[in-house]
């Protein structure tokens, strides 16, 4: 069964500090997504990761990919209360029509507390 | 632009009602998805439409209907909905899986609660 697990799935932290958001899947996927999404809200597009070793930054927030581990992280830096929302990794499969689908990992929700 | 809008942003519905919602996106993009989100939990697909033709459907209960009349806009039509399908539904477009990035660009979605 194909699976997308993202840990942790909560996470508080103060600001000003660093952490990371480890996303692990279980097929194979040279793609992979990252949204934001705020309570209420709909998702945000974060970054496109496209291959093996692909980092992207953008702010506070970098992400890479690594396809061999089947693992995405994305590592917040110097947190800020505006990061505060939940992040969601997706991968793309094929599928039997050709067409690809996501599949989304399990969200984790970012409190950043002042 | 890289918009993609919705109608309505909430609807209340009976069970014995027929509602649509409606979608439309105008950066020329040639996919189309449906998804259904509950509170805390991540989207699920429901239905992928590829140059206007149906190509998934995730075994979606036959109460909801997609329909796509043309490159920029898809529907999703409801009857005889169940409480349970009370949700958050997001439309999204994207271009065709190619060599280039194909972001799936999302809607604010409808709220919908089924009574």
């Amino acid at each position: 069964e194909l699976k997308v697990e993202q840990n942790p799935l909560f996470l508080s932290m103060q600001e000003g500090k660093n952490y990371t958001i480890y996303c692990n899947y279980s097929t194979t996927s040279d793609r992979l997504y990252w949204y934001r999404q705020d309570p209420g809200k709909s998702l945000e597009s974060l970054f496109v990761l496209l291959s093996n070793g692909a980092v992207k930054q953008e702010g506070r927030l970098m992400a890479s990919l690594d396809t061999k581990a089947r693992l995405s992280t994305l590592h917040i830096t110097a947190a800020v209360h505006d990061l505060s929302a939940t992040y969601f990794c997706a991968v793309d499969i094929d599928t039997t029509s050709g067409t690809y689908k996501y599949i989304f990992g399990t969200g984790t929700r970012l409190k950043v507390l002042a | 632009d890289t918009e993609v809008t919705q109608t309505p942003k909430h609807l209340v519905m009976g069970m014995t009602n027929k509602k649509s919602l409606k979608c439309e996106q105008h950066m020329g993009h040639r996919a189309m998805y449906w998804y259904k989100q509950k509170a805390k939990k991540p989207p699920e697909l429901m239905f992928v439409y590829s140059y206007e033709k149906l190509s998934i459907n995730e075994s979606v209960p036959s109460r909801f209907s997609p329909e796509c009349p043309n490159s920029s806009l898809l529907n999703l039509h409801l009857h005889a909905l169940q409480p349970e399908d009370s949700a958050l539904y997001l439309c999204a477009s994207s271009e065709p899986r190619t060599s280039h990035p194909d972001t799936q660009y999302f809607g604010p979605g409808t709220r919908l609660t089924v009574l």
